[in-house]
C-alpha cells in the first residue's frame, strides 16, 4: 500500500504571495492532519480534516487554511507568506473516524522557504 | 492541555550497546496514546512505537521498547543494540482520546547518534 505522498516537495516563495501544498493520504485513511515544523517552535498542529470537514484546529492565524476533498485528499493554503512560514510542512493520514482514534502515518513533508 | 518534554537534547551511543530516551508528559485526561516517531536526515517521520494508556504491559517493536510509567507520567524509549540507521532525530508525542479526531502535541525531540 502506497505510503503518504506530498506536493511539491519543495518550494520557493517571497514575502507577501500565497502558496498550496497538497496530500494524499494512505489508500482509506480519512483524517489527515497538518503540523508545522520549524527549529524555534518544533512541530505544531495546524489542522484535521475528516470527511472534508475541518475537525480540530491549532494556534495558527486565518491565514493558514485547509480543504479535503472527496477523495481524502488535502490541500493547506497560506495566503500573504511571511519570512517565519519558512518551514518543513508535515501530512499525516490515519485511519481515525469518529469515537476511534489510530495511529498517523507521515508524508515526507514539502520545504516552504519563503525570502 | 498536553504538554510534552523531552529533556534529552542530544545523546549519543556506541554501535551494539542500549540507550534509553526520556520522555515526560502533562494530561488530565485518562485515556491516550503515547508514540515515539523517528526523524533521519531525510526528515521523514516514522513511526518506531505505541503505547495504549489502558494498557499495562509495555510495547515492544523488535529492539524498541518502551518503560511506561502511567502514575508518573513517563514514557522513555530503549533501543538495544544499537546501530548506525538508528541515527535520528527522535520524537515523543501524546494524543488524547476525549478529543474528538487526530491531535498529536510532540515533544522538542531528542538528537542520537551512534557511533561506529
Amino acid at each position: 500500500k502506497a505510503g503518504v505522498t506530498q506536493t511539491p516537495r519543495y518550494l520557493i516563495k517571497t514575502r507577501g504571495q500565497q502558496v498550496t501544498l497538497s496530500c494524499s493520504p494512505i489508500s482509506g485513511h480519512r483524517s489527515v492532519s497538518w503540523y508545522q515544523q520549524t527549529p524555534g517552535q518544533g512541530l505544531q498542529f495546524l489542522f484535521e480534516y475528516f470527511s472534508e470537514t475541518q475537525r480540530n484546529k491549532g494556534n495558527f492565524p486565518g491565514r493558514f487554511s485547509g480543504r479535503q476533498f472527496s477523495n481524502s485528499r488535502s490541500e493547506m493554503n497560506v495566503s500573504t507568506l511571511e519570512l517565519g512560514d519558512s518551514a518543513l510542512y508535515l501530512c499525516a493520514s490515519s485511519f481515525t473516524t469518529s469515537g476511534y482514534t489510530d495511529t498517523q502515518y507521515f508524508g515526507p513533508g514539502t520545504r516552504l522557504t519563503v525570502l | 492541555a498536553q504538554t510534552v518534554t523531552q529533556s534529552q537534547p542530544e545523546m549519543s551511543v556506541q554501535e551494539a550497546e542500549t540507550v534509553t530516551l526520556s520522555c515526560t508528559y502533562d494530561t488530565s485526561e485518562n485515556n491516550y496514546y503515547l508514540f515515539w516517531y523517528k526523524q533521519p536526515p531525510s526528515r521523514q517521520m516514522i513511526l518506531v512505537i505505541r503505547q495504549e494508556a489502558y494498557k499495562q504491559q509495555n510495547a515492544t517493536e523488535n529492539r524498541f521498547s518502551v518503560n511506561f510509567q502511567k502514575a508518573a507520567k513517563s514514557f522513555s524509549l530503549k533501543i538495544s543494540d544499537s546501530q548506525l540507521g538508528d541515527t535520528a532525530m527522535y520524537f515523543c508525542a501524546f494524543e488524547g482520546m476525549r478529543t474528538s479526531g487526530s491531535r498529536l502535541t510532540f515533544g522538542e525531540g531528542t538528537q542520537l547518534t551512534v557511533n561506529p
